[in-house]
């Protein structure tokens, strides 16, 4: 059964600053993925990750992905205050069903 | 434009009464998803279903029933044997699990 582990759970910041949050998943996962979610929002896809060692950027957020670690990493430089809400990784189990497996979330806050 | 629509966006149930939510999507996605979020806890799938008549239990599918009569509809019922509702619902939607469209949700209240 896959699982999906995120950490830190809460993340407070201050703006400017650089901070990493760490994704590991149990079992072999095909695709990762990570959204930004606003309160009482839906969610909004950042990145997917397809292969060992990808990486992708976009704006303050750069994602990676280590196939053989099973961990995947959402790095923000440089951190501002519009970048504040809950970020997921989710992994896509192998096979034919497509279920995404979700991380419980990390709530990143950045502070003047 | 194509996307997932949920309504209603605020749901009220009162105690032993079945409720259902609706999702639908102009995607032409064959893959839909119902997931439960609650604080804290991620997001938990409830049901999903690959095909037109054809669904699977997720993780969670206790006191939830659904159905896949069309292409575009993937509604979900909450019933009186769901003894905590109290939560936000999200349905998506994907094509070949290549990318994962999200609706808007619903959050549903027991009062």
């Amino acid at each position: 059964e896959l699982k999906v582990e995120q950490n830190p759970l809460f993340l407070s910041m201050q703006e400017g600053k650089n901070y990493t949050i760490y994704c590991n998943y149990s079992t072999t996962s095909d695709r990762l993925y990570w959204y930004r979610q606003d309160p009482g929002k839906s969610l909004e896809s950042l990145f997917v990750l397809l292969s060992n060692g990808a990486v992708k950027q976009e704006g303050r957020l750069m994602a990676s992905l280590d196939t053989k670690a099973r961990l995947s990493t959402l790095h923000i430089t440089a951190a501002v205050h519009d970048l504040s809400a809950t970020y997921f990784c989710a992994a896509r189990g192998g096979g034919s069903n497509y279920k995404l497996t979700f991380g419980k979330g990390t709530l990143l806050t950045v502070n003047p | 434009d194509g996307g997932i629509t949920q309504s209603p966006k605020y749901l009220f149930r009162k105690e032993g009464q079945n409720v259902t939510l609706s999702c639908e999507q102009n995607l032409n996605h064959d893959a839909m998803y119902w997931y439960r979020q609650d604080p804290g806890q991620g997001l938990r799938l409830i049901y999903y279903s690959q095909i037109v008549n054809d669904f699977q239990k997720g993780d969670i599918a206790e006191g939830y029933s659904v159905s896949r009569e069309k292409k575009e509809s993937f509604p979900l019922t909450v019933t009186s044997a769901q003894k905590n509702p109290t939560a936000f619902y999200l349905c998506a939607s994907s094509q070949t699990g290549d990318g994962y469209t999200f609706g808007s949700g619903t959050r549903l209240t027991v009062v």
